[in-house]
């Protein structure tokens, strides 16, 4: 069974700073995994996905996302917010063997301050 | 483009009452398509997925269902509303392909009173 943990419910910065919010997975086998974003009220737009290779994958918005085997994560980055990015962030995980389901993470509030 | 169009937007409706659900995607042939469900500050439930006309997979059991009568049309509905169906339902596509970004809807904000 697959499940996606983000343990960091809330997270508030100012403009200017830089952000990582968390994103652990348990899975066993290879998998797939991503990051979306949902400003308030609206849908979830994709941001980047990790499936082989370079373990650090650039997304849209200078968003950057870490894979580690070792640690079981997938942190998104961002070196300097801007109060734009106050949005929730979920992380999504899906098995690598054909499976067309995707599961999300709680999400992370992310609350960018002026 | 590829677009993705949710009706309605909102909806108020009754315990007891029915409810359908619809969503449109123009510029893509063959699409998987989704439903999902958030919990007011919650997180996301995949409820249906549908590879091809016809057919409709459940992933969860929540007094819900799905059709998809056309290539580009996915319909959510339920013949009996319960105050547990509130929330946001997310209609979504993706290519026939594996692990694969998903393409969100913007929505529909359902309220049951």
């Amino acid at each position: 069974t697959q499940t996606v943990s983000q343990s960091d419910a809330h997270v508030t910065v100012f403009e200017g700073d830089s952000v990582e919010l968390r994103c652990n997975y348990s899975y066993g086998g290879s998998i797939y995994l991503s990051w979306y974003i949902q400003h308030h009220g609206h849908g979830l737009q994709f941001l980047l996905k990790y499936y082989s290779g370079n373990p650090v994958v650039q997304g849209v918005n200078g968003f950057e996302a870490e894979f580690s085997k070792s640690d079981s994560s997938f942190h998104l980055r961002k070196a300097s917010v801007h109060w734009s990015d106050s949005a929730v962030y979920f992380c999504a995980v899906s098995a690598t063997s054909g499976s067309w389901q995707l599961i999300f993470g709680s999400g992370t509030q992310l609350t960018v301050m002026p | 483009a590829q677009t993705i169009h949710q009706w309605p937007v909102a909806e108020i409706k009754a315990v007891g009452s029915p409810l359908s659900l619809g969503c449109t995607i123009k510029g893509k042939s063959s699409p998987n398509l989704y439903w999902y469900w958030q919990a007011t500050g919650g997180t996301l439930q995949q409820l249906f997925y549908s590879i091809t006309v016809g057919q409709v997979e459940s992933v969860v059991q929540l007094n819900l269902s799905a059709s998809r009568p056309k290539d580009d049309q996915f319909i959510l509905s339920t013949e009996k509303l319960l105050l547990s169906h509130s929330g946001f339902y997310l209609c979504a596509w993706s290519r026939k392909i594996p692990n694969t970004e998903v393409f969100f809807g913007k929505g529909t904000r359902l309220t049951v009173v």
